[in-house]
């Protein structure tokens, strides 16, 4: 079993729609990141948590460190959302990140 | 300003050859992560700087694999006697400091094909 699991690996969904994207993790963590990747591989950094929610535009990021699950939200989807979605976990002490799967994204308009 | 960035963007070898990745970090930056993420896969743990030094390289799969960082800035992942199953992207990313809120910042990999 992975330390880090996604769900689903795959969505589609309509312009408009609300995601929601599921990450769950077995060991103990000081941080969670969310990230995106576009087709070329490029990775930008969505959000980093520790605990609580974060909000940035249309994007929601929550975790519970009680239940070892975060989720990412995307409200009012566009075509422009498709990507991978990539969660990722620090252990405590640790510098590395271990990686979710992935989830593939895509929106049609 | 200038981000990571990443040469080459693609890089086809024959099997049994040596391959050299080169990572351009932001500057200034002091940590300097190498990963690598396979097909359909998320990327997988390397090795990771703080300044010159290698402070773990336990995701480095065996001794094929080396890399270095000699004056803190550009890192160089070196592969020996590339196999096919090296085939993957290679992904450099780098952070201002250690510190856990300090932004990471990833390039746009290395397309490594081993033929």
């Amino acid at each position: 079993k992975n330390e880090v699991e996604q769900s689903p690996q795959n969505l589609t969904a309509q312009e408009g729609e609300f995601i929601t994207i599921n990450c769950s993790y077995s060991v103990g963590i000081s941080a969670l990141h969310w990230l995106q990747q576009h087709p070329g591989g490029g990775i930008v950094s969505l959000f980093m948590l520790s605990s609580g929610k974060k909000k940035h535009g249309r994007l929601i990021a929550t975790i519970n460190i009680q239940e070892k699950h975060s989720s990412l939200h995307i409200t009012a989807s566009h075509p422009r959302d498709s990507a991978v979605y990539i969660c990722a976990v620090r252990s405590p002490g640790a510098q590395k990140l271990v990686f979710g799967q992935g989830t593939r994204l895509t929106i049609n308009p | 300003g200038a981000g990571v960035s990443q040469t080459p963007s693609n890089k086809v070898t024959e099997k049994g050859k040596y391959v050299e990745l080169r990572c351009d970090p932001i500057s200034g930056h002091t940590a300097l992560y190498w990963y690598r993420q396979s097909l359909g896969q998320g990327p997988e743990f390397l090795i990771y700087f703080q300044g010159t030094g290698a402070a773990d390289d336990s995701g480095l799969p065996n001794d094929r694999f080396f890399a270095v960082r000699p004056e803190g800035s550009v890192s160089t992942l070196k592969i020996q006697r590339t196999e096919r199953g090296d085939s993957a992207v290679y992904l450099c990313a780098s952070s201002l400091t250690q510190r856990l809120n300090s932004p990471l910042h990833f390039g746009n990999g290395t397309r490594l094909t081993v033929t």
